[in-house]
């Protein structure tokens, strides 16, 4: 079982760039969801997907899209980059049960200038 | 309002010795879970720990224990026989609900810990 995968770990990017980070987990799980991490900060949550073919925003969406064409892949696509999406951002996946505890990707880091 | 108060930024503990971790949480939901995660220098988020609102006992995992005061609505960590390798970021997390949105997870702003030998 490799978890939660992210690629890239590092990326750079000019403003106005798009890019997409991808993320991949192999435990089946049916929640997906991305989060980023500013300085000094927690996380916030981006964009989840309880199921293929199903997502919807969370707290901070704008500048990002996402899809769940399959249960293992949800990639985050930064249209027009800017920077104030520098950031690390990280993929998390959950079995949805009891604790709804949710495993976290090594996170990438982003730097947008 | 902040739903995840961390209000301690940095600590110090000594090696050996056990530490608080604060946490208060704000919610009207009946259900609701709460999670502390660490995050070392290397940047992984490593889960330690969890308490849900019905659970009758606090939790604990080998040397962290959650002291859950329901009424106070707080979910402090305590780490017991510190170690140089607890030197971390700690992170309280909530969840709220049963259904599709309590996959969100609401992050506070982080405890730095370090361990002095």
């Amino acid at each position: 079982n490799a978890g939660v995968t992210q690629t890239p770990k590092f990326q750079v990017l000019k403003t106005g760039q798009s890019m997409t980070l991808q993320c991949a987990q192999d435990m089946n799980h049916e929640y997906m969801s991305w989060y980023r991490q500013d300085p000094g900060m927690g996380l916030r949550l981006i964009h989840y997907s309880v199921g293929a073919g199903i997502t919807d925003q969370g707290e901070v969406p704008n500048g990002y899209n996402v899809s769940r064409s399959t249960t293992e892949d949800f990639p985050l696509r930064l249209l027009s980059a800017a920077p104030s999406q520098t950031s690390v951002y990280f993929c998390a996946s959950s079995t949805g049960t009891d604790s709804y505890e949710q495993y976290f990707g090594p996170g990438t880091r982003l730097t947008v200038t | 309002a902040q739903k995840i108060t961390q209000t301690q930024p940095g600590m110090f503990v000594q090696e050996k010795e056990a530490v608080t971790l604060d946490c208060t949480y704000d919610t009207s939901d009946p259900s609701y879970g709460l999670f502390w995660y660490k995050q070392p220098s290397s940047g992984e988020m490593i889960f330690l720990i969890y308490q849900g609102s019905y659970d009758q006992q606090n939790a604990t995992e080998g040397r962290y224990s959650l002291n859950f005061q329901k009424a106070r609505k707080s979910a402090n960590l305590v780490i017991s026989a510190s170690q140089l390798g607890d030197s971390a970021m700690y992170f309280c997390a909530m969840r709220e609900g049963w259904a599709d949105s309590s996959y969100k997870l609401i992050f506070g702003s982080g405890t730095r810990l370090l361990v002095r030998p």
